[in-house]
């Protein structure tokens, strides 16, 4: 079975600091790993992904995301927020190379960046 | 990549009625996933639309509540029948773009908001 957590509904932060949105994740074999960004009436858009290889990944606006298989977390990250990233994100896993060919998704984190 | 068209953007029906959602891709992808989503809640899968066979519907949804239809491989509607204002929600079409290699991701249309009065 593949599942995935999203510990936090909303992370606040300031323009200009650091951001850190939280994913945690269990599967029986290997993770694959994704980052989805929503905004307001809009589908989800594919941020960055890990597959293998190094365990920190970069993706679209900025945006990375560090592997730790030990902790099975795949947390997202910036290292200045913008106003404009405040969105909801999710992570999604898939279990490789067995299990479901469907992707689990988190509940979804709100991250709100005050100007 | 894939861009997807979906259609409508939003919609407001009578409880009773039956509404059919668009998804247009601009090229052929072999499989296709109808999503709910909930206000405050994730992603829900309906169903996998399969090109020429019937759709694959996931714990909780039946066809005769949400027909799907995939005449070709760039194409699909959903169907949410005889609606009631549980179903009120926004469902979203998606695409993966790689064939059924896992490490893939999905394409998503920018989803429909469906509000049953």
């Amino acid at each position: 079975a593949q599942s995935v957590a999203q510990p936090e509904d909303q992370v606040n932060v300031a323009e200009g600091n650091p951001l850190t949105v939280k994913c945690t994740y269990s599967v029986s074999g290997n993770p694959y790993l994704f980052w989805y960004v929503q905004y307001p009436n809009r589908g989800l858009q594919f941020l960055l992904k890990y597959i293998t290889g190094d365990n920190l990944v970069k993706g679209s606006y900025g945006f990375e995301a560090e592997f730790n298989k030990s902790q099975t977390s795949f947390h997202l990250k910036k290292p200045s927020a913008l106003v404009s990233d405040s969105a909801l994100y999710f992570c999604a896993v898939r279990d490789a190379p067995g299990g479901s060919y469907i992707p689990t998704f988190g509940r979804g984190t709100s991250l709100i960046v005050h100007p | 990549s894939a861009v997807i068209s979906q259609k409508p953007s939003r919609d407001i029906c009578q409880r009773g009625t039956s509404l059919t959602i668009q998804c247009q891709v601009d090229s052929q992808v072999t499989m296709m996933f109808w999503y709910r989503q909930q206000p405050g809640q994730s992603l829900t899968l309906i169903a996998t639309a399969n090109q020429g066979s019937e759709a694959t519907y996931e714990s909780g949804f039946v066809i005769d509540k949400f027909p799907i239809s995939r005449p070709n491989l760039t194409f699909s509607t959903l169907t949410v029948s005889n609606m009631s204002p549980e179903d009120s929600s926004i469902y979203l079409c998606s695409v993966e773009d790689g064939g059924f290699g896992k490490g893939t991701e999905a394409f998503f249309g920018q989803g429909t908001r469906l509000t049953v009065v």
